[in-house]
């Protein structure tokens, strides 16, 4: 069945380092990936969209990778802030315009 | 742009009553919206697509006479959830897709049902 697998440790890291998140999945092909940001008591936010022929995409600070050969995602925020602190979803389509996520990781920031 | 709003953010209702939870578009117009549920620290868990004109798609396991959805306009979704029950307590997330794939999130709704 399909699978997206993000971990589920929160990741604690300095202000200024890079973080870098990961997504893997199994028995996907998908079009494209995409990347949400979600705080606490409130809905994602979407991010960035990359698809199978990109291999990465930038916005900002933000860095997305997407390897289709080893059906990985990572994604980085580099000179990060206190601000950064939230939970990071990825999420893969499954239909028309749906979506499944995967069970997100947290990033802490701390200054 | 893209801005989707729901009501309420959170309410609180005994058991056995029914809830309604808007979704809207504020600055497009949606053919198609989405349902979530997230219970804490889970992931999001899509329950229906809600179809302009049309009825509702469920994801399986999510019962379609507890969990009402109309879709009445391009603009305003809604979500009934009948005959409340303590287990249904939940944070409900709508979100509207556009054609390029990304979804757009309503700020959710904090549920409790006593």
């Amino acid at each position: 069945s399909q699978k997206i697998e993000q971990n589920s440790e929160a990741l604690n890291i300095q202000e200024g380092k890079t973080a870098t998140l990961t997504c893997n999945y199994t028995n996907y092909s998908p079009a494209y990936l995409q990347w949400y940001r979600q705080d606490p008591g409130r809905g994602p936010v979407f991010l960035l969209l990359i698809r199978e022929n990109e291999k990465e995409k930038r916005k900002e600070r933000l860095k997305v990778t997407f390897d289709t050969t080893l059906k990985q995602s990572l994604f980085h925020i580099t000179a990060s802030q206190p601000a950064d602190s939230a939970t990071y979803l990825c999420a893969l389509p499954t239909g028309f315009q749906k979506l499944v996520f995967g069970t997100g990781t947290r990033l802490l920031v701390s200054p | 742009g893209a801005v989707v709003s729901q009501h309420p953010s959170w309410v609180i209702c005994k058991s056995g009553t029914s809830v309604k939870i808007e979704c809207r578009s504020l600055d497009f117009q949606a053919t198609t919206m989405f349902w979530y549920r997230q219970f804490p620290k889970q992931s999001l868990m899509l329950m229906a697509t809600s179809n302009e004109g049309s009825k509702a798609t469920y994801e399986q396991g999510v019962e379609k006479d507890k969990f009402l959805i109309n879709h009445a306009s391009l603009t305003l979704s809604t979500l009934t959830v009948t005959s409340a029950h303590p287990e249904d307590s939940s944070f409900y997330i709508c979100s509207a897709g556009l054609a390029k794939g990304e979804q757009y999130f309503g700020p959710g709704t904090r549920l409790t049902v006593t």
